[in-house]
């Protein structure tokens, strides 16, 4: 069983939807959790960060349900420059390699048509 | 801006041969990391280094080794490639105080024939 795992997609949606992802972890002990995102033959950048609480940034929201073991991702009003690969990243920190060590699931690729 | 710097978007070598894939950051971060990403297999930790001459194994590190000799290079080895070693390979770092935030460098696309 992968320890992060994403749904592939892809999630083809028009301008101005709204899309949620969702990523399970498999180990209940994960230290702390992010999104990155991946444009088209580019490298992956930090996106955000996901607390239990959940944040916001602009028009992304990201919770946590640790209960669950899942991360979720919800972008509103979706703009065509949203179309990219989010990758769901979790630190094991503890369990299993060190503090700067994280485990990315395999991303979930999204296509925003006009 | 942070930067990373790979040595080479793209590299052709034949089976056998061995072949040395460089990285250097700017930033002096501490830790530096090599990974491979594959269709539906996403990003796969080879190797990390979290100071010079320090290296870790992460999840794949069978056919490759590392070198870490300065804070702002960290070169991938493989000593005998195969064709199952062609692959994307990414080169990141990240600084100690934030740890989550990875930079990556743009990748070398390697092809093993």
């Amino acid at each position: 069983r992968k320890e992060v795992e994403q749904d592939p997609g892809p999630f083809n949606v028009p301008e101005g939807a709204t899309v949620a992802f969702n990523c399970t972890y498999s180990n209940s002990a994960s230290q702390s959790f992010f999104w990155y995102r991946q444009d088209c033959r580019k490298e992956p950048k930090l996106l955000m960060s996901v607390y239990s609480s959940g944040n916001e940034d602009g028009r992304f929201t990201a919770q946590l349900n640790r209960a669950s073991q899942y991360i979720s991702l919800l972008i509103r009003d979706s703009k065509l420059s949203d179309s990219a690969t989010y990758l769901c990243v979790v630190n094991l920190y503890g369990i299993r390699g060190s503090a700067r060590q994280l485990t990315f699931g395999s991303g979930t690729q999204l296509t925003v048509l006009p | 801006d942070v930067k990373v710097t790979q040595s080479s978007r793209y590299l052709v070598k034949r089976t056998g041969e061995k072949v040395f894939l460089e990285c250097v950051q700017d930033m002096d971060h501490e830790n530096m990391f090599w990974y491979r990403q594959d269709p539906g297999l996403g990003l796969r930790l080879i190797y990390f280094s979290y100071d010079v001459k320090m290296k870790e194994k992460g999840d794949i590190p069978e056919g490759y080794s590392v070198s870490r000799e300065k804070k702002e290079r960290f070169s991938l080895i493989l000593e005998s490639a195969s064709t199952n070693q062609t692959s994307m390979y990414l080169c990141a770092s990240s600084h100690n105080d934030r740890a989550y935030e990875q930079y990556f460098g743009p990748g070398t696309r390697l092809t093993v024939t």
